[in-house]
């Protein structure tokens, strides 16, 4: 299984409201991550987990707040966002290992999401 | 900071036609490197990847990859093209012996291919 999973696919949300993505991988990976990917651009890191404890936040605003509850899932919860803030949330994970194997990410197929 | 350029941000080619995606890393190390693929409204699906060992790669969908260090290049090739390739092409690089967390993507490329 080579999967990532991400749930919903498509997600429509006011301002005031609050809402989550959820990932899911089942590969042993002990590193997970969540992209913002804007329309025509590479995606952009947001977060890092790493062993379940967030090790890397890039700058993110803190409506943006991750969760790591076991090595399996990866949650992102959304409150008050802003309509700049709609984009496709991307999910991946690795093993993390820094020698050359087994470097890569896996993606998740991303949850649309737009903000009104 | 190591980065990726891809040159081109829209490569259009018929069917059956060679199809050449250039990407050139910075770096006087060789990192690793990868081509993902992604279509639309759709996540990143890995093509190849370089990690140093053979210089020429062969992914999925018929696609492989040259690593060439005189050049700093890492160009994505396909012998004939189909409709179904029509994607947008990420290169992508992880410092040699860094953490996956440092993937550092190029802008992209966006591949037309005409019937």
């Amino acid at each position: 299984d080579t999967e990532v999973t991400q749930t919903p696919k498509h997600l429509v949300m006011g301002m005031t409201n609050k809402k989550s993505l959820k990932c899911e991988q089942h590969m042993g990976h002990r590193a997970m991550y969540w992209y913002k990917q804007k329309a025509k651009k590479p995606p952009e890191l947001m977060f890092v987990y790493s062993y379940e404890k967030l090790s890397i936040n890039e700058s993110v605003p803190s409506r943006f707040s991750p969760e790591c509850p076991n090595s399996s899932l990866l949650n992102l919860h959304l409150h008050a966002l802003q309509p700049e803030d709609s984009a496709l949330y991307l999910c991946a994970s690795s093993q993390d290992r820094a020698d050359g194997a087994n470097t890569e990410a896996f993606f998740g197929q991303g949850t649309r999401l737009t903000v009104v | 900071a190591q980065s990726v350029t891809q040159l081109g941000s829209h490569v259009s080619v018929s069917e059956g036609a060679l199809v050449l995606l250039r990407c050139n890393y910075s770096s006087s190390v060789p990192p690793y490197l990868f081509w993902y693929v992604q279509y639309p409204n759709q996540g990143l699906q890995l093509l190849l990847k370089y990690t140093s060992a053979a210089t020429l790669v062969k992914g999925i969908n018929g696609f492989e990859a040259e690593f060439k260090k005189s050049e700093t290049s890492f160009h994505l090739t396909k012998p004939s093209a189909h409709m179904s390739d029509a994607a947008e092409y990420f290169c992508a690089v992880i410092p040699s012996g860094a953490g996956s967390y440092q993937l550092t993507f190029g802008k992209g490329t966006k591949l037309s291919v005409i019937p």
